[in-house]
C-alpha cells in the first residue's frame, strides 16, 4: 500500500513555456505532499510542503512565483514550473503522508525528469 | 536543520553484511533518525528510524549509539538490488525530510 505516482515520467519543454507535474496518493488521502528537486549527481532538495486545502510553505530561495504549487484534494498536488528556463532541466519528485499510512514515514513518487532547451 | 555527515561511497561483496555509519553531532533530544536510500533514476523509499533504541525490520537494523551523535545502517546480507544512494537523516516535528549528500553503496557479485 501506500503508492505515490507522478505524471509525467519525462518532459521536454522549450524555453519560456511552463509545464505542469502531477502528484497522486493512489490508495491514501494525502493531507501533505511535498516537492523535491534532484540535479545530477546531488542529493535531493527540499522545494516547498502543501497541505490540502492551503497555500504551499516555500524553502528559502524557492521562487513561489516561478514554481507554482496546488495540494487541492487529498490526492493530488500539482507543480507548475512557469517560464521554464533550461537551469529548470532537473528530477521533480514529489512525497506524501496522510491518512492511513505510517506516520512517520514520507511515500515518494518515482520523479519525474523534466528537460528544457 | 541538524546536519548529518555520511562518508560518499562505500563497497561490498554480495551476501556480506554492511555497515553504513552516520553522524549527528547536533541532534536534538526530540529528532528522529531516518534513513532512505534511493535507487538509481527512482524516488526514495523508506529504509527504517528509530530514536533512542536499536531497531529492526524486514530490511535492515539499525544500531544508535548512546549518546545519539552517531548511528549505523546495517544491511545483514547485502544483494545487488541493494546498490543504492542510503541517506541518514534528522526529523525535527515539522516533519521536513532535509536530505544530506547520502552514501552510494556498491555492490559486487
Amino acid at each position: 500500500g501506500a503508492v505515490v505516482s507522478q505524471h509525467p515520467s519525462w518532459v521536454i519543454c522549450k524555453s519560456g513555456t511552463s509545464v505542469k507535474i502531477e502528484c497522486r496518493s493512489l490508495d491514501f488521502q494525502a493531507t501533505t505532499m511535498f516537492w523535491y528537486r534532484q540535479f545530477p549527481k546531488q542529493s535531493l532538495m527540499l522545494m516547498a510542503t502543501s497541505n490540502e486545502g492551503s497555500k504551499a510553505t516555500y524553502e528559502q530561495g524557492v521562487e513561489k512565483d516561478k514554481f507554482l504549487i496546488n495540494h487541492a484534494s487529498l490526492t493530488l498536488s500539482t507543480l507548475t514550473v512557469t517560464s521554464a528556463h533550461p537551469e529548470d532541466s532537473s528530477f521533480y519528485i514529489c512525497s506524501a503522508r496522510g491518512i492511513g499510512t505510517d506516520s512517520y514515514e514520507q511515500y515518494f513518487g518515482p520523479g519525474t525528469r523534466l528537460t528544457v532547451t | 536543520d541538524a546536519k548529518t555527515t555520511q562518508p560518499n561511497s562505500m563497497e561490498s561483496n554480495e551476501e556480506e553484511p554492511v555497515h553504513l555509519p552516520c553522524n549527528h553531532s547536533t541532534i536534538s533530544g526530540t529528532d528522529y533518525i531516518h534513513w532512505y536510500r534511493q535507487l538509481p533514476s527512482q524516488g526514495p523509499e523508506y529504509v527504517i528510524h528509530g530514536l533512542t533504541s536499536n531497531v529492526n525490520n524486514r530490511m535492515a537494523s539499525l544500531a544508535i549509539a548512546e549518546d545519539r551523535k552517531s548511528s549505523t545502517l546495517i544491511l545483514h546480507r547485502a544483494t545487488l538490488r541493494d546498490a543504492a544512494v542510503y541517506y541518514c537523516i534528522l526529523r525535527d516535528d515539522t516533519d521536513k525530510l532535509i536530505f544530506g549528500t547520502g552514501t552510494r553503496l556498491q555492490v559486487f557479485p
